[in-house]
């Protein structure tokens, strides 16, 4: 495809559920980055990839949240037991390079999943 | 997290007039990005600055990098109601891959 795409684009669990939550980078970016978004503020780091390796998993919340990328391409983000402070927008990026000193470059957003935990 | 702050939190202009975000940090970053997200959307890359005093212009948008690296400016010259949406700075710390996000300004354009 043309852009990041992220499926579901709406999912409502009931608390206690676990969730699988999809990201499909643009073809041949190196760096896949997922953010919460809570509403009215701005995205928050969770995790970072580069390629298959997990680089970076500083911002996942809890231990309830866990995320791969096995073949360095498609992407889950997985929450287990949800509560209701996991509702928010959980957004997928992507790109081109590899993340590091001399090599920040555009991020390619995805539309994101909203989550809704009742 | 470790957060840039933005100023104003809330805009509201009349078509045409101009507008600015600032982007306020107390330490030196190595770069910033800003970028554009319009309600019910995502983020949409604009810029990215990494020099010292570096000034860059798109059409009606200017962004300015100041020269201790702690502060950054996006400036709209004659707002447009497509100029509606919340602009955000971000940026990332040489040591880590974390990518961070400022508080965001949110502008509404009056017609």
């Amino acid at each position: 495809g043309a852009g990041v795409s992220q499926s579901p684009r709406y999912k409502v669990a009931k608390r206690g559920q676990d969730v699988a939550l999809r990201c499909d980078p643009i073809s041949g970016h190196v760096s896949l980055f997922w953010y919460q978004q809570a509403l009215g503020q701005g995205p928050e780091f969770l995790t970072y990839f580069q390629n298959e390796a997990q680089l970076d998993k500083s911002g996942l919340p809890s231990d309830r949240f866990f995320a791969e990328r096995p073949e360095g391409s498609v992407s889950t983000l997985k929450i287990q037991r949800t509560q209701q402070e996991d509702s928010a927008v959980y957004l997928c990026a992507s790109s081109f390079t590899s993340w590091g000193i001399s090599s920040y470059n555009e991020q390619f957003f995805g539309p994101g999943t909203r989550l809704t935990v009742l | 997290g470790q957060q840039v702050m933005q100023i104003p939190q809330y805009q509201h202009v009349q078509e045409g007039e101009d507008f600015t975000t600032y982007c306020n940090s107390s330490t030196t970053l190595s770069n910033i990005q800003w970028y554009k997200q319009r309600p019910g959307g995502h983020p949409v890359f604009l810029i990215q600055l990494v020099k010292s005093g570096e000034v860059k212009k798109q059409k009606r948008l200017t962004f300015q990098f100041g020269e201790a690296k702690k502060n950054s400016s996006l400036h709209i010259t004659a707002t447009q109601t497509t100029d509606v949406g919340t602009y955000f700075c971000a940026h990332a710390w040489d040591t880590g891959n974390q990518f961070y996000f400022g508080t965001g300004t949110s502008l509404t354009v009056i017609p």
